[in-house]
C-alpha cells in the first residue's frame, strides 16, 4: 500500500524558516516523481513544486510564487522527500500536502500525504 | 485567480446526474491529459480521473471523464450524499508542472 507520511509544519514568525517531510513507503520512491501542493485555508489547490525521478537526476522546478524561496530535497535512504521554506510570508499560510506523480502521466498526482498545516503569523 | 474555470457550485437531488466543467486554453488543457479530484471535507485530495477519462482502481464508474479542445467535464451519476464534496480538475501547463481549476463545490439536495 503507498502511504505519504507528512511530518513538520507548526506556528512560523514572518521573515522565517520550516521544513516539511514526507516520509513514502509501499513504492519505489526513486522511480516517481514527487509533487508539494498547498491549500490556503478556505482555498483552492496551488502547485508548489516537483522534484522528478532518479533516471531525471531528481532535477528539481518551482512555482513563481515560491521560486527562490523554497527548496525541494529527497533522502534516498530514508525515502522521505522534504520541502524546505525560507522568507515565509503570511500569504504562504496553507496545507501542504506531499503528493506522487503517477508514473507516466506526469499530469496525475495519484497518492497524497495527510496534510501538514503550516501558519505564518506574529 | 486560477488558470482553469470551474463552476463554484453545483447541486443535484440523489440519484441524478451532475456535470462539472473545467475550462481552460491552449497552453494547458488544449496540449495536455485533464485529472480530476475529490476532496471531502476535512480530508486531502484523491485522484478520481486521469488521462482524461480514466479511473484509478476502486473509482466506481459513476465518475466519468471527458476532454475536447480546451474544456473538459466530470459527471457523476448515480449521485449520493456521500459525494458530496469540493471537486478539481488539473492539468499541465506550460508555464507551470501542474495548474488547477479554482474548485466546484457539489451539493447533494
Amino acid at each position: 500500500e503507498v502511504q505519504l507520511v507528512q511530518s513538520g509544519g507548526g506556528l512560523v514568525q514572518p521573515g522565517g524558516s520550516l521544513r516539511l517531510s514526507c516520509a513514502a513507503s509501499g513504492f519505489s520512491f526513486s522511480d516517481y516523481y514527487m509533487d508539494w501542493v498547498r491549500q490556503a485555508p478556505g482555498k483552492g489547490l496551488e502547485w508548489v513544486g516537483r522534484s522528478r525521478n532518479k533516471d531525471h537526476s531528481y532535477a528539481t522546478e518551482y512555482a513563481a510564487s515560491v521560486d527562490g524561496r523554497c527548496t525541494i530535497s529527497r533522502d534516498e535512504s530514508k525515502n522521505s522527500l522534504y520541502l524546505q521554506m525560507s522568507s515565509l510570508k503570511s500569504e504562504d499560510t496553507a496545507v501542504y500536502y506531499c503528493t506522487r506523480v503517477r508514473g507516466g502521466v506526469v499530469t496525475a498526482l495519484d497518492s497524497w500525504g495527510q496534510g501538514t498545516l503550516v501558519t505564518v503569523s506574529s | 485567480q486560477s488558470v482553469l474555470t470551474q463552476p463554484p457550485s453545483v447541486s443535484a437531488a440523489p440519484g441524478q446526474k451532475v456535470t462539472i466543467s473545467c475550462s481552460g486554453s491552449i497552453s494547458n488543457i488544449g496540449n495536455n491529459y485533464i485529472s480530476w479530484y475529490q476532496q471531502l471535507p476535512g480530508t486531502a485530495p484523491k485522484l478520481l480521473i486521469f488521462e482524461n477519462n480514466k479511473r484509478p482502481s476502486g473509482i466506481p464508474d459513476r465518475f466519468s471523464g471527458s476532454k475536447s479542445g480546451t474544456s473538459a467535464t466530470l459527471d457523476i451519476t448515480g449521485l449520493q450524499t456521500g459525494d458530496e464534496a469540493d471537486y478539481y480538475c488539473g492539468t499541465r501547463d506550460t508555464s507551470l508542472s501542474i495548474v488547477f481549476g479554482g474548485g466546484t463545490k457539489l451539493t447533494v439536495l
